[in-house]
């Protein structure tokens, strides 16, 4: 357990329905990152906390697409209308932020988007 | 761009023996650093080991250590005296700065290890 949890696990919804996942991440870390990883690739960068501050969004992030980190502690990542091309993993990682590029990056379990 | 590159899908090894993935990259800058993560099945992605690209030494950590060749943009991880335990996804990973020092992951390499 790195921890770093993510909730739900697992969420099966409907093509058109809304979905909110959590991260919460270690108390000290005040970098937070959302990753993307679907079947047979590795994890595709999807946005960027620095405490309450979203500071990047990839192309990625559609408009469907909205993420939180409220005081700076944990995060939501909502998805609205979900389509069936949104089923994958979706990743937390967070880290301190003190060395820089060589900090490394704290992984959640995961939250399992299946779309049917 | 920055882009990182897995050519083995799958490996496989004995139990005991020892087993080389590769992971080549590409990047402008000078100043970056590389990474292996573990994904075992239904687990978190924890950091196997980590190389700074200023540093000529390899990195070591434990059974498990780098072939990092800087002119040739090549990063490969060794395990030695494989473990039942070591059977997971490995993914290369670089992070080369700018403003979030994001990851750039490759398409990962599934280890089976045979007892």
């Amino acid at each position: 357990d790195t921890g770093v949890s993510q909730n739900p696990r697992h969420k099966i919804t409907k093509r058109g329905q809304n979905v909110t996942f959590r991260c919460d991440p270690i108390s000290e870390h005040n970098r937070l990152y959302w990753y993307r990883q679907t079947l047979g690739q590795g994890p595709e960068f999807l946005t960027y906390f620095q405490n309450e501050a979203q500071l990047e969004k990839s192309r990625l992030l559609s408009d469907r697409f909205s993420a939180e980190r409220p005081k700076g502690s944990f995060s939501t990542l909502e998805i609205q209308r979900t389509e069936q091309g949104d089923s994958a993993m979706y990743l937390c990682a967070t880290k301190t932020g003190a060395g820089g590029r060589s900090d490394t990056q704290y992984f959640g379990p995961g939250t399992r988007l299946t779309v049917l | 761009a920055q882009t990182v590159t897995q050519s083995q899908p799958e490996m496989s090894v004995q139990e005991a023996e020892t087993v080389t993935l590769s992971c080549t990259y590409d990047t402008s800058e000078s100043d970056y650093y590389l990474f292996w993560y573990k994904q075992p099945p239904s687990r978190q992605m924890i950091l196997v080991i980590r190389q700074e690209a200023y540093k000529q030494q390899n990195a070591t950590e434990n059974r498990f250590s780098v072939n990092f060749q800087k002119a040739a943009k090549s990063f490969s991880l060794k395990i030695s005296d494989s473990q039942l335990g070591d059977a997971a996804m490995y993914f290369c990973a670089l992070n080369y700065g700018g403003a979030t020092n994001k990851l750039i992951f490759g398409t990962g390499t599934l280890l089976a290890v045979q007892p």
